[in-house]
């Protein structure tokens, strides 16, 4: 199983929702990511977790706050985003000693209204 | 600043026909990778050439490397249609003091039947 599943598919929200992206793998990967892509653009990095433990910040504003709660889940939480915070999130695991090699969820669409 | 640039950014071929991206890059790296990503999708991992390696080949596709000109090409033999989607070059750099992979801004292959 290299399936790293990503739901929901599409979120709408507004401004002053509160709302979770969930992301899960059963491929036995310590390491795991969130990344933000706007259109047209690459994968730009907002957080590793490595062993469950945050260990990459990429200076991301507080209003988006990841949780690993285990080996297998990620989670970002969102509260009070802004419209410019659009975009595709895309979850990713890898083996720890293998980050170049990462494995990709299909993302969720997030529209900020 | 990007680790990692490709060009063209965009490219329409016929099928059949091969395809050439180019990826160059600033820093020492350890590894460079070729990711794809179809539209609105998570990107998959095509190839990792490592930084002794000068070429590497997968089924249709064809690495190579020259780090004394710090560039990569992807070339994609005898296209399908199928093979319309973004393709990212990656790299992990050795002079950061993270250790994460950079994903370049991408060409969008288009593939006409």
């Amino acid at each position: 199983d290299t399936e790293v599943t990503q739901t929901p598919k599409h979120l709408v929200m507004g401004m002053t929702n509160k709302k979770s992206l969930k992301c899960e793998q059963h491929m036995g990967h310590r390491a795991m990511y969130w990344y933000k892509q706007k259109a047209k653009k690459p994968p730009e990095l907002m957080f590793v977790y490595s062993y469950e433990k945050l260990s990459i910040n990429e200076s991301v504003p507080s209003r988006f706050s990841p949780e690993c709660p285990n080996s297998s889940l990620l989670n970002l939480h969102l509260h009070a985003l802004q419209p410019e915070d659009s975009a595709l999130y895309l979850c990713a695991s890898s083996q720890v000693q293998k980050k170049n090699i990462q494995y990709f969820g299909a993302g969720t669409r997030l529209s900020v209204l | 600043s990007q680790q990692g640039e490709e060009d063209p950014q965009a490219l329409s071929i016929q099928e059949g026909e091969n395809a050439t991206m180019n990826c160059s890059y600033k820093t020492s790296i350890n590894n460079l990778q070729w990711y794809r990503q179809n539209s609105g999708r998570g990107l998959v991992h095509l190839i990792l050439i490592r930084s002794n390696e000068r070429e590497k080949h997968s089924g249709r596709l064809r690495v190579t490397l020259d780090t004394s000109k710090k560039s990569s090409s992807l070339l994609i033999t005898a296209s399908r249609a199928a093979d319309t989607a973004s393709y990212f070059c990656a790299t992990d750099a050795t002079l950061t003091s993270y250790d994460k992979v950079i994903f370049g801004p991408g060409t969008s292959l288009s593939v006409i039947p």
